[in-house]
């Protein structure tokens, strides 16, 4: 499937480096999502955008910075980490309204060392 | 206490069993209820909302209790590609879902 799809699935990273993750829903979608999983931990919300707007900042760190350039894109933009940040960041679409379902993309599998 | 728990379990049973996974949720206010399913290094689907007077999609029964705040899902003659983690997810908005999940129960079905 590739509803949403995300770039890179895996990177590796130092702490000074600055990178981007990117998320395409091809769904015709208006929210977007990021999710931060890590190891014998649930799911955890990050942003919400709706209709290009950022209605949700879970008290994420501000070395997290995201970017909703139009509905159909997603970035997530990296500086400074720290190893904890390590894990599986998700990217999730959705139509506003309703029960309608959030589809996932694949993730990107993030090391920091 | 968490805003959705879970037994992580996991639940080893044969082929051809029925399994039941519970899960509770702290917040009263929570809006709707969902079970999605996790397969190993893959992201998470949607397997079925949840409703009060209960809902049924094929071998998969799903249950809500909102006065004691709990949610349960029972599989009936478990197939081998039912293992997976399943996770308990809540609604905690009305616009936009933001949605609170737990860690997930994972299920291992057996020859």
């Amino acid at each position: 499937e590739t509803g949403v799809t995300q770039t890179p699935r895996h990177l590796v990273m130092g702490m000074t480096n600055k990178k981007s993750l990117k998320c395409e829903q091809h769904l015709g979608h208006n929210a977007m999502y990021w999710y931060k999983q890590s190891a014998k931990k649930p799911l955890e919300l990050m942003f919400v955008y709706s209709l290009e707007e950022r209605v949700e900042n879970n008290s994420v760190p501000s070395r997290f910075s995201p970017e909703c350039p139009n509905s159909s894109h997603l970035f997530l933009h990296l500086h400074t980490l720290q190893p904890e940040d390590s894990a599986l960041y998700l990217c999730a679409s959705r139509r506003q309204g309703g029960n309608n379902e959030q589809f996932f993309g694949p993730g990107t599998r993030l090391t920091v060392l | 206490r968490k805003e959705v728990e879970q037994d992580p379990g996991p639940f080893n049973v044969p082929e051809g069993a029925t399994v039941a996974f519970n899960c509770t949720y702290s917040n009263s206010a929570s809006q709707s209820f969902f079970w999605y399913r996790q397969d190993c290094r893959k992201e998470p689907k949607l397997l079925m909302s949840v409703y009060s007077s209960g809902n049924e999609d094929g071998r998969f029964t799903a249950q809500l209790n909102r006065a004691s705040q709990y949610i349960s899902l029972l599989i009936r003659d478990s197939k081998l590609s039912d293992s997976a983690t399943y996770l308990c997810v809540v609604n905690m908005n009305t616009g936009f879902q933001k949605l609170v999940f737990g860690t997930g129960t994972r299920l291992l079905v057996s020859p």
